[in-house]
């Protein structure tokens, strides 16, 4: 099955970019989508197919997806974009498809 | 306002049988695909159950299939899934979320989650 790979934790101070990485077997051939988790909340959508922004969500997030990985990018971080982050994709390779999500990243903001 | 409810969670016994029910409002329920995604106390995301916007196709993850049942009424703007033969490792919260057309697309609303507790 596929497999999605995240670094447990990405640590960033106020002000700077934070990068985190989702591998996956030529994942740039599929759209990624990207949630935000605060502890305590259900997942928020912060980008879908690979660096659409929805509704709502600051242009400080952003993503892009090429050969093996899939980045999600979140610039000027802020105290305030403190949580996990689950990259996730659709994988119809088997006759039965699958949502798939990575294992997570905790972001902590320095 | 797109919203999600979910309803139906508990404490059961192992072996036991649960129900669990999501409500949607706020959008038209029958045009997007619907899924289940669970989160057991300090773990990640596992996603479990999908079904297409008509419910003509379901889909399941290897760890639950042929327990685990989804479905849906669109005359009713609800959700189901059922949980059979329930094991300590299904303790979770259980989250409703709001796909696309279609299911490659994106979860983009999810409810608060309704917890399930299996032990003896």
């Amino acid at each position: 099955s596929y497999v999605l790979t995240q670094p447990p934790s990405v640590s960033v101070a106020p002000g700077e970019t934070a990068k985190i990485a989702c591998g996956g077997n030529n994942i740039g051939r599929k759209p990624v989508h990207w949630y935000q988790q605060k502890p305590g909340q259900a997942p928020v959508l912060v980008v879908y197919d690979d660096n659409d922004r929805p509704s709502g969500i600051a242009d400080r997030f952003s993503g892009s997806n090429s050969g093996n990985t899939a980045t999600l990018t979140i610039s000027r971080v802020e105290a305030g974009d403190e949580a996990d982050y689950f990259c996730q994709v659709w994988d119809g390779s088997s006759d039965q498809g699958h949502v798939i999500f990575g294992g997570g990243t905790k972001l902590t903001v320095l | 306002e797109v919203q999600l409810m979910e309803s139906g969670g508990g404490l059961v016994q192992p072996g036991g049988s649960l129900t669990l029910s999501c409500a949607g409002s706020g959008f038209s329920f029958t045009k997007f695909a619907m899924n289940w995604v669970r989160q057991a106390p300090g773990k990640g995301l596992e996603w479990v159950s999908g079904i297409s916007a008509s419910g003509d196709e379901t889909y399941f993850a290897d760890s639950v299939k042929g327990r685990f049942t989804i479905s849906r009424d669109n005359s009713k703007n609800m959700l189901s899934l059922r949980i059979n033969s329930l094991r300590a490792e299904d303790t979770a919260l259980y989250f409703c979320s709001k796909g696309g057309t279609q299911m490659i697309d994106a979860l983009d609303r999810w409810g608060p989650g309704t917890m399930v507790s299996v032990s003896s």
